[in-house]
């Protein structure tokens, strides 16, 4: 168990509709960070948050946001869902370590599956 | 930009043999770290590298940086069928900003 969590596990919707995921990072981790993995394919960074701000994007479409609360936990907004976007998408956490040696760590991520 | 390759992209072996899997890049990293992830799972973190030249182990797993920073191998001895997954590494550049990771190798052991 990474300490990172996320809901729900399973997403099933249709084309148009709009979703969120959500992400509660490990405790003590200011860092949230949103990746999209297709079938079969390696993971795409879509975003990264550090204490409540945004700090890097990735390749995220317009119609896709994010947003980290006070409490830290995140949330992903997908919206006017098509096809494509049906995938895993995982939440990972990272904090500063000794010197400049960051971690990641994911949760279980959310299957979205967009009929 | 920096970008992280893998190789090789696909590797399928029979139990008990050895492999090792490469990642590579042209950009020096402040440290390396590898992943396995396992079908519908999230990634789960393997070792973090730091120092050039480093080495470390985790049972049959032998993990090196090279020394310049820029690549990583991952060595498996005697590989078995929970070895399986897909192994990503992943770079954090020297101002500690950004992750990048690699495509991954997508590694089956058949018993």
């Amino acid at each position: 168990d990474s300490g990172v969590t996320q809901t729900p596990k399973h997403l099933i919707t249709a084309t148009g509709q709009r979703v969120t995921l959500r992400c509660s990072p490990r405790s003590g981790d200011l860092s949230v960070y949103w990746y999209q993995q297709s079938l079969d394919q390696g993971l795409q960074f879509l975003i990264q948050y550090y204490n409540g701000e945004e700090r890097a994007k990735g390749n995220i479409l317009e119609r896709f946001s994010a947003q980290q609360f006070p409490d830290l936990h995140s949330e992903l907004n997908l919206s006017s869902l098509e096809l494509g976007d049906s995938a895993l998408y995982f939440c990972a956490s990272s904090s500063m370590g000794s010197g400049q040696v960051y971690e990641q760590f994911f949760g279980p991520g959310t299957r979205l599956t967009v009929l | 930009t920096q970008l992280l390759e893998q190789s090789p992209q696909f590797l399928s072996i029979q139990e008990g043999e050895n492999l090792t899997v490469y990642c590579n890049s042209s950009s020096v990293f402040s440290s390396l770290q590898w992943y396995r992830q396992e079908p519908g799972e999230g990634p789960v973190l393997l070792v973090t590298v730091v120092t050039g030249g480093e080495v470390k182990k985790l049972k049959r797993l032998t993990f090196q940086f090279g020394d310049a920073r820029k690549d990583s191998s991952l060595h498996i001895t005697a590989a078995q069928p929970g070895d399986t997954g897909l192994y990503l590494c992943a770079g954090v550049d020297n101002y500690g900003q950004n992750f990048v990771f690699g495509p991954g190798t997508r590694l089956s052991v058949l018993p």
